[in-house]
């Protein structure tokens, strides 16, 4: 139980054009989407914070306009980045929390999606 | 908002020999203590977490002390094996209730831990 799928797992672009990444829930609702982003030997750092049906909360520094996040079941949300640049390009990695339906959920402990990779050409 | 140090960056350790990470956190209300592995271009992996109402906490060959006081929390692991070779993150959230999970985690920044043969 407790898994979180993503798509694509890798995708390439040119500069200009948007790019939009999913985060699936398989098993459970998940409640509470975060979208993470970490730079080759960098950690992971917090995007945003998406709850079904609400806006998501961005971080300070990152642009809302840009990185549209979209919550809008309780089994998937959206990352789509929008005019990407090649300094875009990244792993972007979601993780979900939520009450299970299997699998026996703990209230701590957040699933985090296999990651995508972002490059911009 | 919360700040959490790691360290060392690096680490290297013959096999069979204990490794220890160290990280602090800023802010005293943060109560949850996860540490991930991560392999490279993977998914962090949780291996062990700890809540403020415990010092310590062992699970095989992995355990993780926490001070409370100090704002400082460790992770051990004993008699390496090459497969633990990864990066390492410690992290620090606030959790309270049933929305616990739902509340962000504020990541350190990682230790490369190699295990030589």
């Amino acid at each position: 139980g407790a898994v979180v799928s993503q798509h694509p797992s890798w995708v390439i672009c040119k500069s200009g054009t948007s790019v939009k990444i999913e985060c699936r829930s398989l098993d459970f609702q998940a409640t509470t989407m975060f979208w993470y982003r970490q730079f080759p030997k960098q950690s992971l750092m917090l995007m945003a914070t998406s709850n079904e049906g609400s806006k998501a909360t961005y971080e300070q520094g990152v642009e809302k306009d840009k990185f549209l996040i979209n919550h809008a079941s309780l089994t998937l949300s959206t990352l789509t980045v929008t005019s990407a640049h090649p300094e875009d390009s990244s792993f972007y990695i979601c993780s979900a929390w939520g009450t299970g339906l299997a699998g026996g959920l703990t209230r701590n402990e957040q699933f985090f999606g296999p990651g995508t990779r972002l490059t911009v050409l | 908002g919360e700040n959490v140090e790691q360290h060392p960056s690096t680490l290297s350790v013959q096999e069979g020999d204990s490794a220890v990470i160290k990280c602090t956190y800023s802010d005293s209300a943060s109560n949850y203590f996860p540490w991930y592995k991560q392999e490279l271009g993977k998914r962090p992996q949780l291996i062990i977490d700890i809540r403020s109402n415990v010092g310590e906490k062992k699970d095989q060959r992995i355990a993780v002390t926490l001070n409370k006081t100090a704002k400082h929390f460790s992770l051990h692991i004993t008699e390496t094996q090459p497969e633990d070779s990864a990066v390492y993150f410690c992290a620090a959230s606030i959790r309270g209730g049933l929305t616990g999970g739902g509340n962000k985690l504020t990541f350190g920044t990682g230790t490369q831990l190699k295990v030589e043969l």
